[in-house]
C-alpha cells in the first residue's frame, strides 16, 4: 500500500493567517492527489482534486500544489469556518489511501 | 442532486456479519463506482472497497478486508450493500458510502455516515 504522511498532525492558527499543510506519499502518485475537509460529525467534503483543481463551490482561498511524492494544501486567509480536519488521499493505486489527517485549530 | 443514505444496524455482536445498505437518490447506480469507507472513532479514513455497475457488477476490495468482505448492488432499488463477516471490536467505526465516476477519481458525493458498534 502507498503510505500517505501529513504534517503537521495539528496546527494552531488565527483567523486571517496563511497556513500550509504538507502530504508526502511513500512513492510517486503522479497527480492523483486529493484533499478533503472534515468537520465534527460530518462526512469529508472534497476541496481539491488532481493536486490543484478546485472543486465546484470551494472558496478560492484554498489551493493545492505539488507532484510526484510531495504535495501541499494552502489556505491563504483563514476563515472561522475553516477550522476542521484536513485529509489528503491518493487514488493512484488500489487500495486508495488517506493521510492521517491534520487538525487545524484556533 | 445526488444523495446517498446509509442504513443498517448500529450494533453488531462479535463474530457476526455487519450489513449496511446505501440508497442512492437523484441519480442512477449505473455507470459509477460506489464505495464504502470507514472511520474508527477518533481515527482516520480507510477505504473498504467499491462496486462498479454497468450491465454487470465488478468489485475491488481493500486487501486487508478482502477475505471478509462482499459488496453488491441492487439496481431495482438503486442501492448497494456491504457485508463484513466475522467482525471484531476493531470493526467499530462510522461507515460512509461515497461515489466516484472512475476508481481513480476523488469521492464527489458522500453519505452522512452511520456508526456501527461491535459489542456483545
Amino acid at each position: 500500500d502507498i503510505q500517505m504522511t501529513q504534517s503537521p498532525s495539528s496546527l494552531s492558527a488565527s483567523v486571517g493567517d496563511r497556513v500550509t499543510i504538507t502530504c508526502r506519499a511513500s512513492e510517486s502518485i503522479s497527480s492523483y492527489l486529493n484533499w478533503y475537509q472534515q468537520k465534527p460529525g460530518k462526512a469529508p467534503n472534497l476541496l481539491i482534486y488532481s493536486v490543484s483543481s478546485l472543486q465546484s463551490g470551494v472558496p478560492s482561498r484554498f489551493s493545492g500544489s505539488g507532484s510526484g511524492t510531495d504535495f501541499t494544501l494552502t489556505i491563504s486567509s483563514l476563515q472561522p469556518e475553516d477550522f476542521a480536519i484536513y485529509y489528503c488521499q491518493q487514488t493512484y493505486t488500489i487500495p486508495q489511501t488517506f493521510g492521517q489527517g491534520t487538525k487545524l485549530e484556533i | 442532486q445526488v444523495q446517498l443514505q446509509e442504513s443498517g444496524p448500529g450494533l453488531v455482536k462479535p463474530s457476526e456479519t455487519l450489513s449496511l445498505t446505501c440508497t442512492v437518490s437523484g441519480g442512477s447506480v449505473s455507470g459509477y463506482h460506489w464505495n464504502w469507507i470507514r472511520q474508527a472513532p477518533g481515527k482516520g479514513l480507510e477505504w473498504i472497497g467499491y462496486i462498479y455497475y454497468s450491465g454487470s457488477g465488478s468489485t475491488n476490495y481493500n486487501p486487508s478486508l478482502k477475505s471478509r468482505l462482499t459488496i453488491s448492488v441492487d439496481t431495482s432499488k438503486n442501492q448497494f450493500s456491504l457485508k463484513l463477516s466475522s467482525v471484531t471490536a476493531a470493526d467499530t467505526a462510522v461507515y460512509y458510502c461515497a461515489r466516484n465516476p472512475q476508481w481513480y477519481n476523488p469521492f464527489d458525493y458522500w453519505g452522512q455516515g452511520t456508526l456501527v458498534t461491535v459489542s456483545s
